[in-house]
């Protein structure tokens, strides 16, 4: 079994419509991501949680909301889906930083694949 | 703010060529330094990385040198296969007001033909 499990993988949804993605992971760390990836754009964040009682915003949090209901699970929701929100998402965990407070590495989901008519 | 510069895809070499992915950055302080490598239909794995100028990571054939003087790390590898083909991102690490993640490149795509 996957250690970062996303679901749904797939889903099609239409404008004005709410999608909540799920996130559960079995590394046990307290670090969790939200990430969205689009063509020519890279891998851009969306939201952060460093514990259950911490969700801080990254670059393009916009239209989107998270939950951390535990250690293990952060969802994504989508209040209102638009089509320029259709992209590729990944959640990612990580342990705490190493030296001088930087990141370490970050252990991704397989992806969930968002596409908005 | 930080960012990384790397270069555009898709890159198409034949198996046994020669591979070089530019990647620079700029950054306040001194970052970690990341390669990542997305295969088809899955999430992003670290490929290597390197924690302070003039290391070098290194991992199945693939390796980076953290230059501090050009604040790039490019990935290199001597004779590239089939299975290499896959989506490479740089990233780097930020930390602020207690906070801390990787920022990653918009990510090359490597093609390797038999």
């Amino acid at each position: 079994d996957a250690d970062v499990t996303q679901t749904p993988r797939n889903r099609i949804t239409k404008t004005g419509k709410r999608i909540m993605l799920e996130c559960s992971q079995t590394k046990g760390h307290d670090r969790m991501y939200w990430y969205r990836q689009d063509p020519g754009l890279g891998l851009r964040l969306i939201y952060y949680s460093f514990d259950v009682k911490d969700i801080n915003k990254g670059e393009i949090s916009d239209g989107y909301s998270v939950s951390r209901q535990a250690q293990a699970k952060f969802s994504l929701s989508l209040e209102s889906a638009i089509p320029n929100q259709t992209a590729l998402y990944f959640c990612a965990t990580s342990p705490p930083a190493g030296g001088q407070g930087r990141a370490g590495e970050l252990f991704f989901g397989e992806g969930s694949r968002l596409t908005v008519l | 703010g930080d960012s990384v510069t790397q270069m555009e895809g898709p890159v198409t070499l034949s198996e046994e060529a020669c591979l070089t992915i530019n990647c620079t950055y700029t950054a306040t302080g001194y970052p970690s330094l990341f390669w990542y490598v997305q295969y088809p239909g899955e999430g992003l794995q670290l490929l290597l990385k390197a924690t302070k100028a003039d290391d070098k990571g290194s991992n199945k054939g693939f390796e980076a040198t953290y230059r501090k003087e050009t604040t790039s790390f490019h990935l290199e590898k001597g004779s590239v296969q089939v299975s290499d083909s896959a989506v490479y991102f740089c990233a780097l690490s930020w930390a602020r007001g207690g906070a801390d993640g990787l920022t990653f490149g918009k990510g090359t795509h490597l093609i390797i033909q038999p």
